[in-house]
């Protein structure tokens, strides 16, 4: 196991509605990553946290939106859902910011319906 | 074109044989290279790096062409337990950011 740990593991929100997904990084590790893996695809990157600030955004909308808290456990905030936010959403974290190795959660499975 | 580019499969062969999957990337100064596998419904977990020199773990071998932006990896006597997803990484022109390819995707049959 990586311990890096998201919650919920499932969720089915209704369209217009607002998530937050949790994920709680490795011991040691200052560095969150966000992806959305969409069906069939490979993970995209949303953003990244580093030491409580955000360190750089993929091509996703501002209603998508983050947090990382002193203990470097980290949020993913969705606002105005859209049935194409359903998605494995993934926390990863990493030592340090760059090109170094990336431990995943377990995902979160969002359903928008 | 993609930034990251794999076949998506899926190849269908039968245990002990030998698979390769390759990975054509379009940023020229990515500096690291990954192997992801992903099971069904479950999170990437790290394969190997990929070193320019080329590198070898048990029956995974990975090989980097620069010249021509081309990874690939090689899996020699194939387990049903390999079945599964085979993704392809590289670090975006920020290197903060992974790139991810859509995956190949490996089917080992009895």
């Amino acid at each position: 196991e990586t311990g890096v740990t998201q919650s919920p593991t499932h969720l089915i929100k209704t369209r217009g509605q607002q998530v937050t997904l949790r994920c709680s990084s490795q011991s040691g590790h200052n560095t969150v990553s966000w992806y959305q893996q969409a069906l069939g695809q490979g993970p995209q990157f949303i953003f990244q946290y580093y030491r409580e600030e955000e360190n750089g955004r993929g091509n996703f909308p501002p209603r998508f939106s983050g947090l990382q808290f002193p203990n470097y456990s980290s949020e993913l905030n969705v606002n105005a859902l859209e049935l194409d936010d359903s998605a494995l959403y993934l926390c990863a974290s990493s030592p340090g910011t760059g090109d170094t190795e990336a431990f995943f959660g377990q995902g979160t499975r969002l359903t928008v319906v | 074109r993609k930034e990251v580019e794999q076949d998506p499969g899926p190849f269908n062969v039968p245990e002990g044989a030998t698979v390769a999957f390759n990975c054509t990337y379009s940023n020229s100064a990515s500096q690291s290279f990954f192997w992801y596998r992903q099971d069904c419904r479950k999170e990437p977990k790290l394969l190997m790096s990929v070193y320019s020199s080329g590198n070898e773990d048990g029956r995974f071998t990975a090989q980097l062409n620069r010249a021509s932006q081309y990874i690939s990896l090689l899996i020699r006597d194939s387990k049903l337990s390999d079945s599964a997803t085979y993704l392809c990484v590289v670090n975006g022109l920020s290197s903060y950011k992974l790139i991810f390819g859509s995956g190949t995707r490996l089917l080992v049959r009895p």
